[in-house]
């Protein structure tokens, strides 16, 4: 079946310091991918998305490449601020399916340090 | 209201008691969803309604699980003889279409103690 992986965290970094986070996927046909941010306290929000190859979503300096070759979706800042700390989350859209059902990774605790 | 709306925010069970869980989404979301998110987990899915209709129920863990969206817009999920293993934080999510890329708001959660 489909299947999200992330990078296990907690990842540390240290304020303006640059940010990857590893997602690979396994599924059938061409789904959409997504990550979501949780910050303490809130709900799930989405932070960027992308829909076919090659596509890049970026939205508030976090940017990620769809890449089918190697299955991945890989999340990157240049330069992280005490305010991105929360848990993101890599999900993927079955293509085909009869819903936008979003199947999701572990989640990735992110904690900038200033 | 502005975004998807659950209640309560917690909620404590003693094993074998019923729990009902409120979610109100978007005024106008055609698509609604159950997720349930054990701690240091991601989100899995439990059931999926489009307007009224409950297209897939396929994640429910149990027939102790039942989600219902009589008038297609809120939604109840009713957790009967509740179990430990029951202890989550529950989320509800709501979208404009079923279209695979029309992205899922997300409400707070109601986080579900199982004593």
């Amino acid at each position: 079946g489909n299947s999200v992986t992330q990078m296990e965290g907690p990842v540390t970094l240290s304020e303006e310091a640059f940010l990857t986070i590893n997602c690979t996927y396994t599924a059938t046909g061409y789904p959409s991918l997504f990550w979501y941010v949780q910050y303490p306290g809130e709900g799930l929000q989405l932070l960027l998305k992308a829909t076919k190859a090659d596509d890049k979503g970026s939205n508030k300096g976090f940017e990620a490449t769809y890449r089918k070759e190697t299955t991945s979706f890989h999340l990157e800042k240049g330069s992280v601020q005490v305010s991105d700390s929360a848990v993101y989350f890599c999900a993927l859209s079955e293509y085909g399916g009869a819903t936008n059902k979003l199947i999701f990774g572990t989640g990735t605790l992110l904690a900038v340090q200033p | 209201g502005a975004g998807v709306s659950q209640s309560p925010r917690y909620k404590v069970a003693k094993r074998g008691q019923d729990v009902a869980l409120r979610c109100d989404p978007i005024s106008g979301h055609v698509s609604l969803f159950w997720y349930q998110q054990a701690l240091g987990q991601g989100p899995e899915f439990l059931t999926y309604f489009q307007n009224e209709a409950q297209l897939d129920k396929s994640g429910l863990p149990s027939d102790r699980f039942f989600a219902e969206r009589p008038e297609g817009s809120v939604s109840t999920l009713k957790i009967q003889r509740t179990q430990q293993e029951d202890s989550a934080v529950y989320l509800c999510a709501s979208s404009q279409s079923g279209n695979r890329d029309s992205p899922l708001h997300f409400g707070n959660g109601t986080r579900l103690t199982v004593t």
